[in-house]
Protein backbone atom coordinates (compact mmCIF):
# COMPACT_ATOMS: atom_id res chain seq x y z
CA UNK A 1 0.00 0.00 0.00
CA UNK A 2 1.47 3.34 -1.42
CA UNK A 3 1.52 6.33 1.38
CA UNK A 4 1.29 9.95 0.91
CA UNK A 5 2.86 11.85 4.35
CA UNK A 6 2.67 15.56 4.72
CA UNK A 7 4.06 17.39 7.61
CA UNK A 8 3.53 19.28 9.28
CA UNK A 9 0.38 18.53 9.79
CA UNK A 10 -0.45 22.15 10.56
CA UNK A 11 0.84 25.47 10.67
CA UNK A 12 0.00 28.85 11.44
CA UNK A 13 2.77 31.91 10.91
CA UNK A 14 2.78 35.63 10.80
CA UNK A 15 1.99 37.58 7.68
CA UNK A 16 4.86 38.38 5.94
CA UNK A 17 6.84 35.22 7.32
CA UNK A 18 8.13 32.85 5.09
CA UNK A 19 7.21 29.19 5.22
CA UNK A 20 7.57 25.60 3.74
CA UNK A 21 5.86 22.39 4.25
CA UNK A 22 7.20 18.51 2.86
CA UNK A 23 5.40 15.53 0.77
CA UNK A 24 7.05 12.00 1.38
CA UNK A 25 6.42 9.62 -1.20
CA UNK A 26 7.61 6.24 -2.51
CA UNK A 27 10.72 7.12 -4.28
CA UNK A 28 10.34 3.35 -6.42
CA UNK A 29 8.28 3.82 -9.80
CA UNK A 30 7.88 7.64 -9.12
CA UNK A 31 5.49 8.93 -12.17
CA UNK A 32 4.63 12.60 -11.10
CA UNK A 33 3.75 14.19 -7.87
CA UNK A 34 1.02 16.60 -7.72
CA UNK A 35 0.43 19.63 -5.34
CA UNK A 36 -3.11 21.31 -4.33
CA UNK A 37 -4.23 23.70 -2.48
CA UNK A 38 -7.78 23.89 -1.19
CA UNK A 39 -9.44 26.96 0.45
CA UNK A 40 -12.39 26.37 3.30
CA UNK A 41 -15.53 25.93 1.06
CA UNK A 42 -13.74 26.10 -2.40
CA UNK A 43 -12.95 23.57 -5.05
CA UNK A 44 -9.28 21.97 -4.19
CA UNK A 45 -7.27 24.47 -7.14
CA UNK A 46 -3.98 22.37 -8.79
CA UNK A 47 -0.68 24.01 -7.77
CA UNK A 48 2.03 22.25 -9.68
CA UNK A 49 2.58 18.93 -11.22
CA UNK A 50 6.33 18.06 -10.98
CA UNK A 51 7.57 15.20 -12.79
CA UNK A 52 11.60 15.39 -12.96
CA UNK A 53 13.96 15.03 -10.37
CA UNK A 54 15.36 18.40 -9.57
CA UNK A 55 12.19 19.93 -10.87
CA UNK A 56 11.16 23.45 -9.42
CA UNK A 57 8.73 25.29 -10.45
CA UNK A 58 7.10 28.59 -9.15
CA UNK A 59 3.62 30.37 -9.14
CA UNK A 60 4.21 33.84 -7.66
CA UNK A 61 5.09 33.59 -4.35
CA UNK A 62 4.55 29.64 -4.17
CA UNK A 63 7.32 27.34 -5.52
CA UNK A 64 8.00 23.48 -4.96
CA UNK A 65 11.40 21.36 -5.30
CA UNK A 66 11.18 17.94 -6.49
CA UNK A 67 13.67 14.84 -5.10
CA UNK A 68 12.90 11.46 -6.27
CA UNK A 69 16.11 9.48 -5.55
CA UNK A 70 14.71 10.39 -1.50
CA UNK A 71 11.07 10.48 -2.15
CA UNK A 72 10.26 14.14 -0.86
CA UNK A 73 9.02 17.21 -2.13
CA UNK A 74 8.71 20.75 -0.51
CA UNK A 75 6.19 23.66 -1.12
CA UNK A 76 7.57 27.09 -0.19
CA UNK A 77 5.61 30.07 0.69
CA UNK A 78 7.07 33.71 0.73
CA UNK A 79 6.09 36.43 1.95
CA UNK A 80 3.42 34.37 3.66
CA UNK A 81 -0.38 36.55 3.08
CA UNK A 82 -3.54 36.04 5.44
CA UNK A 83 -4.95 34.50 1.37
CA UNK A 84 -2.53 31.93 1.11
CA UNK A 85 -4.38 30.15 4.45
CA UNK A 86 -5.36 27.04 3.33
CA UNK A 87 -4.93 22.99 3.29
CA UNK A 88 -2.20 21.99 0.78
CA UNK A 89 -2.35 18.67 -0.41
CA UNK A 90 0.28 16.74 -2.51
CA UNK A 91 -1.31 13.57 -4.71
CA UNK A 92 0.66 10.94 -6.12
CA UNK A 93 -0.39 8.32 -8.81
CA UNK A 94 -0.39 4.89 -8.01
CA UNK A 95 1.88 2.74 -10.28
CA UNK A 96 -0.81 0.00 -10.94
CA UNK A 97 -3.17 0.37 -14.06
CA UNK A 98 -5.20 3.20 -13.63
CA UNK A 99 -2.51 5.79 -11.93
CA UNK A 100 -5.15 6.74 -9.02
CA UNK A 101 -4.33 9.53 -7.30
CA UNK A 102 -3.34 8.66 -3.73
CA UNK A 103 -3.32 11.51 -1.19
CA UNK A 104 -1.37 12.83 1.59
CA UNK A 105 -3.65 14.25 4.92
CA UNK A 106 -2.27 17.77 3.76
CA UNK A 107 -1.15 20.98 5.85
CA UNK A 108 -3.09 22.93 7.29
CA UNK A 109 -1.63 26.50 6.82
CA UNK A 110 -2.60 30.11 8.96
CA UNK A 111 -1.61 33.10 8.20
CA UNK A 112 -2.60 35.53 10.91
CA UNK A 113 -2.80 39.38 9.91
CA UNK B 1 -9.67 23.90 -17.09
CA UNK B 2 -13.24 23.25 -16.19
CA UNK B 3 -16.07 24.95 -14.44
CA UNK B 4 -17.73 22.34 -11.85
CA UNK B 5 -20.50 23.22 -9.79
CA UNK B 6 -22.28 20.67 -7.18
CA UNK B 7 -25.63 20.31 -5.44
CA UNK B 8 -26.27 20.49 -2.53
CA UNK B 9 -22.99 22.23 -1.05
CA UNK B 10 -23.83 21.46 2.09
CA UNK B 11 -27.05 19.03 4.10
CA UNK B 12 -27.75 18.01 7.48
CA UNK B 13 -29.43 14.68 7.08
CA UNK B 14 -31.38 12.03 9.45
CA UNK B 15 -29.36 8.50 10.09
CA UNK B 16 -31.25 5.70 7.97
CA UNK B 17 -32.41 8.50 4.68
CA UNK B 18 -30.08 8.79 1.50
CA UNK B 19 -28.78 11.66 -0.14
CA UNK B 20 -28.08 12.82 -3.63
CA UNK B 21 -25.54 14.58 -4.92
CA UNK B 22 -25.03 16.80 -8.41
CA UNK B 23 -22.29 17.13 -10.17
CA UNK B 24 -22.51 19.26 -13.18
CA UNK B 25 -19.37 20.25 -15.49
CA UNK B 26 -19.53 23.04 -18.43
CA UNK B 27 -17.78 20.84 -20.73
CA UNK B 28 -17.96 17.37 -21.96
CA UNK B 29 -15.46 14.97 -20.25
CA UNK B 30 -14.62 11.27 -20.21
CA UNK B 31 -13.92 10.91 -16.76
CA UNK B 32 -15.34 11.80 -13.54
CA UNK B 33 -14.72 10.72 -10.26
CA UNK B 34 -16.31 10.67 -7.03
CA UNK B 35 -14.53 11.53 -3.75
CA UNK B 36 -14.46 11.76 0.49
CA UNK B 37 -13.00 13.14 2.79
CA UNK B 38 -13.84 11.94 5.76
CA UNK B 39 -12.87 14.20 9.13
CA UNK B 40 -9.27 13.46 9.58
CA UNK B 41 -8.82 11.52 6.44
CA UNK B 42 -7.26 12.03 3.28
CA UNK B 43 -9.38 12.48 -0.04
CA UNK B 44 -10.42 8.61 -0.90
CA UNK B 45 -11.64 7.94 -4.56
CA UNK B 46 -14.88 6.11 -4.21
CA UNK B 47 -15.50 5.32 -8.17
CA UNK B 48 -14.89 6.42 -11.63
CA UNK B 49 -18.17 7.61 -13.58
CA UNK B 50 -18.02 5.79 -16.56
CA UNK B 51 -20.69 7.22 -19.42
CA UNK B 52 -22.89 4.74 -20.74
CA UNK B 53 -22.01 1.62 -18.52
CA UNK B 54 -21.90 1.28 -14.50
CA UNK B 55 -19.50 3.36 -12.52
CA UNK B 56 -15.81 1.67 -11.42
CA UNK B 57 -15.30 1.71 -8.02
CA UNK B 58 -12.78 1.41 -5.58
CA UNK B 59 -12.16 -1.14 -2.87
CA UNK B 60 -14.48 -0.66 0.07
CA UNK B 61 -17.02 1.02 -1.74
CA UNK B 62 -20.35 -0.91 -3.12
CA UNK B 63 -22.54 0.40 -5.79
CA UNK B 64 -25.54 -0.95 -3.00
CA UNK B 65 -24.11 1.84 -0.69
CA UNK B 66 -23.08 4.36 -3.29
CA UNK B 67 -24.91 4.06 -6.61
CA UNK B 68 -23.84 6.94 -9.44
CA UNK B 69 -25.53 7.98 -12.06
CA UNK B 70 -23.94 9.30 -15.65
CA UNK B 71 -26.79 10.07 -17.91
CA UNK B 72 -24.27 11.91 -20.39
CA UNK B 73 -20.80 13.72 -20.56
CA UNK B 74 -21.22 16.61 -18.23
CA UNK B 75 -23.46 15.57 -15.75
CA UNK B 76 -22.97 12.88 -12.76
CA UNK B 77 -24.84 12.02 -9.60
CA UNK B 78 -23.76 10.13 -6.15
CA UNK B 79 -26.22 8.83 -3.90
CA UNK B 80 -25.68 7.93 -0.48
CA UNK B 81 -27.63 5.33 0.31
CA UNK B 82 -28.95 4.47 4.15
CA UNK B 83 -26.69 6.90 5.91
CA UNK B 84 -25.20 6.81 9.13
CA UNK B 85 -22.91 9.24 11.17
CA UNK B 86 -19.61 7.33 9.31
CA UNK B 87 -20.87 8.49 6.15
CA UNK B 88 -20.22 12.90 7.33
CA UNK B 89 -17.97 13.84 4.83
CA UNK B 90 -17.23 15.95 2.43
CA UNK B 91 -17.49 15.02 -1.31
CA UNK B 92 -16.12 15.78 -4.25
CA UNK B 93 -17.42 15.19 -7.59
CA UNK B 94 -13.77 15.41 -10.33
CA UNK B 95 -13.21 15.79 -14.11
CA UNK B 96 -9.79 14.50 -15.35
CA UNK B 97 -8.31 16.26 -18.77
CA UNK B 98 -5.05 14.88 -18.73
CA UNK B 99 -3.13 11.84 -17.20
CA UNK B 100 -4.01 12.61 -13.31
CA UNK B 101 -5.00 16.28 -13.98
CA UNK B 102 -7.84 16.68 -12.04
CA UNK B 103 -10.18 19.73 -11.53
CA UNK B 104 -12.82 19.58 -8.52
CA UNK B 105 -16.11 20.69 -7.67
CA UNK B 106 -16.20 22.61 -4.88
CA UNK B 107 -17.68 19.25 -2.64
CA UNK B 108 -21.02 18.61 -0.52
CA UNK B 109 -20.27 19.00 3.51
CA UNK B 110 -22.48 16.15 4.83
CA UNK B 111 -23.56 15.90 8.27
CA UNK B 112 -25.58 12.39 9.13
CA UNK B 113 -27.15 13.29 12.69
Amino acid sequence: ILNVEQSPQSLHVQEGDSTNFTCSFPSSNFYALHWYRWETAKSPEALFVMTLNGDEKKKGRISATLNTKEGYSYLYIKGSQPEDSATYLCAFPNAGNNRKLIWGLGTSLAVNP
Amino acid sequence: SAVISQKPSRDICQRGTSLTIQCQVDSQVTMMFWYRQQPGQSLTLIATANQGSEATYESGFVIDKFPISRPNLTFSTLTVSNMSPEDSSIYLCSVEFNINEQFFGPGTRLTVL
